[in-house]
């Protein structure tokens, strides 16, 4: 079974500055995809990105950018600017290509603190 | 907005009794999936259902059933409910299971059980 781990349960950032956070996945699957969701104060979960893991060629979506290592099962996001809107609770996941398992493993979460 | 719907939006219940969570998927989704966020268990994958058939099971417990119809919309029927049932229960909904498949989530529906 693929497990994601997220080694980072808490984070902050100062307004306009950069924050990396960190995500691992263990799979036996050569072929799969990852995202970053989003969840702020009302609970909703927002898609922030995904990488398809055929792809070398790292994901952007604006600020948002991710460091995908395949050989290191890394796939990190990488937020620039950072604005308060962005404080939120980040969940890296992970779901496989096959029809019968799309369903998304989650990491356990890092919440992200931008400080003013 | 994901464009999917869940209501009610808050629940409180008692040990013991069920309750129904419902969820309406976007226009032209076909698969509906049901996650439950616990302060212990993290966000946990429960069933999917791919028009109108059940598609995937992960830790749902027997207490627990769902269902989608015809409009493609999705029950979650919780029943003999004990405190631990306690969380948040999202919809996601994708238009098929596939290559290029992506979740869009709804704003859950929060059941506190006393």
């Amino acid at each position: 079974a693929q497990t994601v781990t997220q080694s980072q349960p808490e984070m902050s950032v100062q307004e306009a500055e950069t924050v990396t956070l960190s995500c691992t996945y263990d799979t036996s699957e050569s072929d799969y995809y990852l995202f970053w969701y989003k969840q702020p104060p009302s609970r909703q979960m927002i898609l922030v990105i995904r990488q398809e893991a055929y792809k070398q060629q790292n994901a952007t979506e604006n600020r948002f950018s991710v460091n995908f290592q395949k050989a290191a099962k890394s796939f990190s996001l990488k937020i620039s600017d950072s604005q308060l809107g962005d404080a939120a609770m980040y969940f890296c996941a992970y779901r496989s290509v096959r029809t019968s398992g799309s369903r998304l493993t989650f990491g356990e979460g890092t919440q992200l603190t931008v400080n003013p | 907005d994901s464009g999917v719907t869940q209501t009610p939006k808050h629940l409180i219940t008692a040990t013991g009794q069920r309750v129904t969570l419902r969820c309406s998927p976007r226009s032209g989704d076909l698969s509906v999936y049901w996650y439950q966020q616990s302060l212990d268990q993290g966000l946990q994958f429960l069933i999917q259902y791919y028009n109108g058939e059940e598609r995937a099971k992960g830790n749902i417990l027997e207490r627990f059933s769902a269902q989608q119809f015809p409009d493609l919309h999705s029950e979650l029927n919780l029943s003999s409910l004990e405190l631990g049932d306690s969380a948040l229960y999202f919809c996601a909904s994708s238009v098929v299971p596939g290559v290029q498949e992506t979740q869009y989530f709804g704003p859950g529906t929060r059941l506190l059980v006393l």
